[in-house]
């Protein structure tokens, strides 16, 4: 079964500050979810990787699948950055259920 | 498109009470699931139905049912609600093809707090 940590657990940055938050697992993997939850509580989705790179805007996924490790990016950061960033895998290796297992989650607050 | 939409937001229960979260998907998913999320711990799934007319558990299960209504619809019950169960309860739903991967759409939370 799969586990998976994030670090830093809370992360305070000056407004501009490049950011990074690193997320940890176990067990290989399809693909590795990382998710943003707002101060008011929604979970949206910002990406889903399984190999390399992908950017969205100031947002930056990489994966590297050998050391079993993932970072987000966040250049130029922005008060509205300031949310909790949360890592997430598959339960299993190769599972059909789909089932994903949560990091605790990064508490970012950007300040102006 | 609603998405994944979730009633009620706010909720305040005496122990022993019951109740039922509400949860339905729009978006023709065949996977639903119901997590709770407590301070200081990541989500953690209770139940989810793979497809319908299927239930299993998840890792914290005791003190909770499960109905897959229909493809869009799937609700979490507290028989006899306990303080224990007070926490924020997300639903979410995705499409789960073999081993290939999908995003997961949540909905916006409930707030329970039983008394």
């Amino acid at each position: 079964k799969n586990e998976v940590e994030q670090s830093p657990q809370n992360l305070t940055a000056q407004e501009g500050e490049f950011i990074t938050i690193n997320c940890s697992y176990s067990v290989g993997i399809s693909a590795l979810h990382w998710l943003q939850q707002h101060p008011g509580g929604g979970i949206v989705s910002l990406f889903m990787l399984s190999s390399g790179k992908k950017k969205h805007g100031r947002l930056i996924a990489t994966i590297n699948i050998q050391e079993k490790h993932s970072s987000l990016h966040i250049t130029a950061s922005h008060p509205r950055d300031s949310a909790v960033y949360i890592c997430a895998v598959p339960e299993y290796y190769g599972g059909s259920q789909g089932n994903l297992i949560f990091g605790k989650g990064t508490k970012l607050s950007v300040k102006p | 498109n609603a998405g994944v939409t979730q009633t009620p937001k706010f909720q305040v229960l005496k122990t022993g009470q019951s109740m039922t979260l509400q949860c339905a998907q729009d978006m023709n998913h065949n996977s639903m699931y119901w997590y709770r999320q407590d301070p200081g711990m990541g989500l953690r799934l209770i139940y989810y139905s793979a497809s319908e007319g299927t239930t299993d558990k998840g890792e914290v299960p005791n003190g909770y049912n499960v109905s897959r209504l229909n493809k869009r619809e799937f609700s979490l019950r507290l028989e006899s609600a306990a303080p224990s169960q007070t926490s924020v309860y997300f639903c979410a739903s995705r499409v789960v093809q073999g081993r290939i991967d999908n995003e997961q759409f949540f909905g916006p939370g409930t707030r329970l707090t039983v008394l």
